[in-house]
């Protein structure tokens, strides 16, 4: 089955700065990649998903890259603010099937 | 419209006894998921539903943990003679279809063996 990686697991960063978060798939048939963010002590949200056809997708502050040769997708957060702290999980769905295989997930925190 | 829901929010129970859990999807979402949050971790998935059938059982830690989904609805998951590491909160989300879509999440089940 499909095995994602995700790193860090831990991120800080100034308010104001970028932060990207990376992770690694081994289905070279994934097709679909989504983000996921959940606040403290609140129930995981859809924030960007990609596609295998496209290389980058954005939505404002975010965005997600897609390296299908390498096998993995990255996701960018720029002018980070407070709201932004969260953990962040990726995942991906193998062409084959229809789990989601979440990432171990990254610890936002933007230092006000 | 109404997002997922779930009961009991918070289920406090001892070593031994069963619990049930409820997950009530988005109206019109065939697919159905149950994932195990424990306290600053992962999303573990445990099993899924399409309709009323759940191609993969293959989450589901062991023989203890059963679930049901009726009417291609309503989805209950049963732990039988709880363990103090099934702690841990309990997910369900919902979709459109099984795959490649926005799961939509609920807010959880918490719970607590002694």
């Amino acid at each position: 089955g499909e095995n994602v990686e995700q790193h860090p697991s831990t991120l800080s960063v100034q308010e104001g700065d970028s932060a990207v978060i990376k992770c690694t798939y081994s289905d070279s048939a994934s097709n679909y990649f989504p983000w996921y963010k959940q606040e403290l002590g609140k129930r995981p949200q859809l924030i960007i998903d990609i596609r295998s056809n496209v290389g980058e997708k954005k939505d404002q502050r975010i965005a997600v890259t897609l390296n299908k040769t390498a096998k993995h997708f990255s996701l960018h957060i720029t002018e980070t603010q407070p709201e932004d702290s969260a953990v962040y999980f990726c995942a991906a769905i193998p062409d084959t099937g229809n789990q989601f295989y979440f990432g171990t997930g990254t610890s936002l925190t933007v230092i006000p | 419209g109404a997002g997922v829901s779930q009961s009991p929010s918070n289920k406090v129970t001892e070593k031994g006894k069963d619990v049930e859990l409820r997950c009530d999807p988005i109206s019109g979402h065939t697919a159905l998921y149950w994932y195990r949050q424990s306290l600053g971790q992962g999303l573990e998935f445990l099993i899924y539903f399409q309709g009323n059938s759940a191609p993969d059982k293959s989450g589901l830690p062991s023989d203890r943990f059963s679930a049901e989904r009726t009417g291609g609805s309503v989805s209950t998951l049963t732990i039988q003679r709880t363990q103090q590491e099934d702690s841990a909160v309990y997910l369900c989300a919902s979709s459109l279809w099984a795959g490649d879509n926005e799961q939509f999440f609920g807010p959880g089940t918490r719970l607590t063996v002694l």
